[in-house]
């Protein structure tokens, strides 16, 4: 079965750009988390796609957005690139959205803003 | 919302050594996993264990949930074992998917 898919792997940008990054799940999987990875703050939750719905979300400015498609593959946007947007993005899927559910990771996308 | 601690920061073995990573949680969880983090990126799943007793090869884990705290046990550990590892938990209140996760635990395992 194959695994939890990210494109592109890396990306460079410059400030005030936006950027699309892409997850596709595990084939089954319903639910698609997203996290942003930096050396200051470490990993921390962006939000949660279930049923083309979005469940939870942490706590990052609006510039970051996300959707989910019928097929539960899962695009997250950031629009008017900061410096400090320069992370890893991980992205996640579990079966269900529902607690007790393990979840599975992708390579991540590696973006960096100049 | 839930705080997540690991201990120690950072651990530098012998090969063949043995060590113990633990990882403490400030409230209830209805979800908590072990990664180890490849030095490309990748979180690698080690184990699913919200509670109770887990053993895959010469690692094992336990969760005792009533007392708030994770334990990661890497026997005869190897060089290939270096990286970082992650304790990731949720909140048993929470009913989606949005891991808090500590800050981790660099292992360093020298030849």
């Amino acid at each position: 079965k194959a695994g939890v898919t990210q494109t592109p792997r890396y990306l460079i940008k410059t400030r005030g750009q936006q950027v699309t990054l892409s997850c596709s799940p595990i084939s089954g999987h319903r639910s698609v988390s997203w996290y942003q990875q930096t050396p200051g703050q470490g990993l921390q939750f962006l939000f949660e796609y279930f049923s083309e719905t979005q469940r939870n979300k942490g706590n990052f400015p609006g510039r970051f957005s996300g959707r989910q498609f019928s097929n539960s593959r899962s695009e997250m946007n950031v629009s008017t690139l900061e410096l400090g947007d320069s992370a890893l993005y991980l992205c996640a899927s579990s079966l269900t959205s529902g607690p007790y559910n393990e979840q599975f990771f992708g390579p991540g996308t590696r973006l960096t803003v100049l | 919302g839930i705080q997540v601690e690991q201990s120690p920061p950072d651990l530098i073995l012998q090969e063949g050594a043995n060590s113990t990573l633990r990882c403490n949680f400030s409230d209830s969880v209805n979800n908590l996993q072990w990664f180890h983090q490849n030095p490309w990126g990748q979180l690698i799943n080690l184990f699913y264990i919200p509670s109770g007793t887990k053993q895959n090869g010469r690692l094992s884990a336990t969760t005792v949930a009533t007392e708030r705290y994770s334990l990661l046990y890497i026997s005869s550990s190897q060089t290939t074992d270096s990286g970082v590892y992650f304790c990731a938990a949720s909140h048993r209140d929470n009913y989606g998917q949005n891991f808090v996760f500590g800050p981790g635990t660099r292992l360093s395992v020298l030849p």
